[in-house]
Formats: C-alpha cells, sequence, structure tokens
C-alpha cells in the first residue's frame, strides 16, 4: 500500500528560484493537506483542500501556491523561494474531518527544503 | 484561536521508565485531541485519540485520558522502549465553518537508551 508518496525528498534551491512539490494518495481521501513543520513550532498548515478543483488557504499561506486538479494528486509551488522557506514539507490526507471517528490523517514521510 | 501547549523536551529516559508528556489545550467548543507520533525519517502517525471529555485513548502501551476540567490531555507509557524513540505531537480538531483542520504542538522529542 502506497498511502501518500510525496516527491521530491530533498531539494536545494537559490534565492528566487521556482519549484513544485508533488503529493499524491491512492485512498480515495477527499481531503488533502501542506504543512510546514520548523524547530520548536511543530506543524503549521499552508493549504488545504477540501476535494478535486478547491483549495483553500491555512495558517501560513503567503508565499505558497496550491492546486488539486486531480482529487489523487496536491501540488503545492512555490514561484519566489527564499530562506525563510527552509523547511520540512509534510503533505497529509483524510478521508474527512468531520466530528466521526474517523478523524485521522495519513502523512508523507516529507520534503527536506533548503533555499539558499 | 486555538492552541495546543505540549511541555518542552528533549526528553531523555532509561528503558522500562515511566513516561509522561504533558499536553494542554485552548479551544473554543469541544474538540477532539490526538497524540501524533513522528518516528526517525517518516511522516506523522496517529497513536491515539479522544473525542469526549473523560474518553481514553489508548494504543502500543501508550495512554492518554480527555480531561474537560483541566483542558490537558497527557500522553502516559508505564514501561519504555527503546523502539518509542521518536517526536510525539498533541494536536486537536474542531470545526471551524465546513472544514475541520489539526492544530498541533509543538512537538516533543523522546529518547529512551538501553
Amino acid at each position: 500500500n502506497a498511502g501518500v508518496t510525496q516527491t521530491p525528498k530533498f531539494r536545494v534551491l537559490k534565492t528566487g528560484q521556482s519549484m513544485t512539490l508533488l503529493c499524491a494518495q491512492d485512498m480515495n481521501h477527499e481531503y488533502m493537506y501542506w504543512y510546514r513543520q520548523d524547530p520548536g513550532m511543530g506543524l503549521r498548515l499552508i493549504h488545504y483542500s477540501v476535494g478535486e478543483g478547491t483549495t483553500a488557504k491555512g495558517e501560513v499561506p503567503d508565499g505558497y501556491n496550491v492546486s488539486r486538479l486531480k482529487k489523487q494528486n496536491f501540488l503545492l509551488g512555490l514561484e519566489s523561494a527564499a530562506p525563510s522557506q527552509t523547511s520540512v514539507y509534510f503533505c497529509a490526507s483524510s478521508y474527512s474531518l468531520g466530528h466521526t471517528s474517523n478523524e485521522k490523517l495519513f502523512f508523507g514521510s516529507g520534503t527536506q527544503l533548503s533555499v539558499l | 484561536g486555538d492552541s495546543v501547549t505540549q511541555m518542552e523536551g528533549p526528553v531523555t529516559l532509561s528503558e522500562e521508565a515511566f513516561l509522561t508528556i504533558n499536553c494542554t489545550y485552548t479551544a473554543t467548543g469541544y474538540p477532539s485531541l490526538f497524540w501524533y507520533v513522528q518516528y526517525p525519517g517518516e511522516g506523522l502517525q496517529l497513536l491515539l485519540k479522544a473525542t469526549k471529555a473523560d474518553d481514553k485513548g489508548s494504543n502500543k502501551g501508550f495512554e492518554a485520558t480527555y480531561r474537560k476540567e483541566t483542558t490537558s490531555f497527557h500522553l502516559e507509557k508505564g514501561s519504555v522502549q527503546v523502539s518509542d524513540s521518536a517526536v510525539y505531537f498533541c494536536a486537536l480538531s474542531e470545526g471551524r465553518g465546513s472544514a475541520r483542520q489539526l492544530t498541533f504542538g509543538s512537538g516533543t522529542q523522546l529518547t529512551v537508551l538501553p
């Protein structure tokens, strides 16, 4: 079972360069998320999607764009990378986040991004 | 807004020691509470959860009880193993409009020595 797959696993960028992180899930989940993880700050939500063709801003959306053209894929883009975007990025998906016993996020293994 | 506060780490214990990682929360309603674990080089995995007051979540020997009166969800294990070395995140989920989002604490690094 693949679950949630993120590519690439590591990337080094120069300031001002652009890149796209790809997240793919094979569990037919409606909800997908992008988080960033920084030391001492836990995970912060960048953007999320509640279904194909929809996206919404999370806690720290500035400097990032996302797209959900297919249900199984959620792309995170950096148009002009900055050193402050050096972080570990995690994608996650879930069946639903309603008030049910099925609340559970499935995470990818992360992308380490360094912006010089 | 919602927030989660965890005890700061790192925490270092000897094998078979008792573990407590404190977690308190601030929320406007009645959130669900979670503990996620992140093993080295991996993404987060759900460890346990509780959806209402006085519920006890348990998994792999870990337990946490939803205490509404103290707004706490402390993680405990009676006898830790080297394989429990990981980062532990407390989180809450509360409804906002059409989507419920998870709010994470800053994480607590646990190292268990043989």
